[in-house]
């Protein structure tokens, strides 16, 4: 069974600087996909970054960009130049194809003015 | 497209009741998911569909809960009779891997009260 782990409840950071979400997962597939989804107060569910297994380059969305280390299954967020509107709950999801999304329990993360 | 609808937003109910939640997925999705979302235990699978037909309902918690997917359109998740363990965020996404990519769309959640 996949799992998908993340070990920082809350994080806290300073408007304009770096900060670094940690995600490790657990997996026997060859083959799988990463997302990190933002969900803000309204509670809907936003992906923020996709990242495809097969691909070594790391993806980016412009103030977000992703760690994919495949031999030791880490998948770390980094979001820079931090704002006030990224203060949410982050949530760290794997599937292999067609198979449902697992998510690890959340990151949640402030953003201090 | 208008993206993944659910109904109602909200929804307080006294335990006993039966409850229903509904689920528009978007169009030409042809994988609908339920999951609920809880404090202690983060986001579950509940159950999911492929082509309206249930693939996976191992996560649905005990016999009062049931999903149907009568039509490309449409899907329900009924609780009855409705416990207050049962408080939660009730999410509804649909995705089509065949598109290439495998990720989940998302509606806005029901969120959950039984008093």
């Amino acid at each position: 069974a996949q799992t998908v782990t993340q070990s920082q409840p809350e994080m806290s950071v300073q408007e304009a600087e770096t900060v670094t979400l940690s995600c490790t997962y657990d997996t026997s597939e060859s083959n799988y996909y990463l997302f990190w989804y933002k969900q803000p107060p309204s509670r809907q569910m936003i992906l923020v970054i996709r990242q495809e297994a097969y691909k070594q380059q790391n993806a980016t969305e412009n103030r977000f960009s992703v760690n994919f280390q495949k031999a030791a299954k880490s998948f770390s967020l980094k979001i820079s130049d931090s704002q006030l509107g990224d203060t949410a709950m982050y949530f760290c999801a794997f599937n292999a194809g067609n198979t449902p999304l697992v998510f690890g329990k959340g990151t949640r993360l402030s953003v201090i003015a | 497209d208008a993206g993944v609808i659910q109904s109602p937003r909200h929804e307080v109910t006294e335990m006993g009741q039966e409850v229903t939640l509904r689920c528009k997925p978007i169009s030409g999705h042809d994988y609908l998911f339920w999951y609920r979302q809880t404090m202690m235990r983060g986001l579950e699978l509940l159950i999911y569909f492929n082509n309206n037909v249930p693939i996976d309902d191992s996560g649905m918690p005990e016999d009062r809960f049931s999903a149907k997917m009568p039509n490309a359109s449409f899907s329900t998740l009924k609780i009855q009779p409705s416990e207050p363990r049962d408080s939660a965020v009730y999410f509804c996404a649909s995705s089509t891997p065949t598109s290439g990519t495998t990720e989940a769309f998302f509606g806005q959640g029901t969120r959950l009260t039984v008093v």
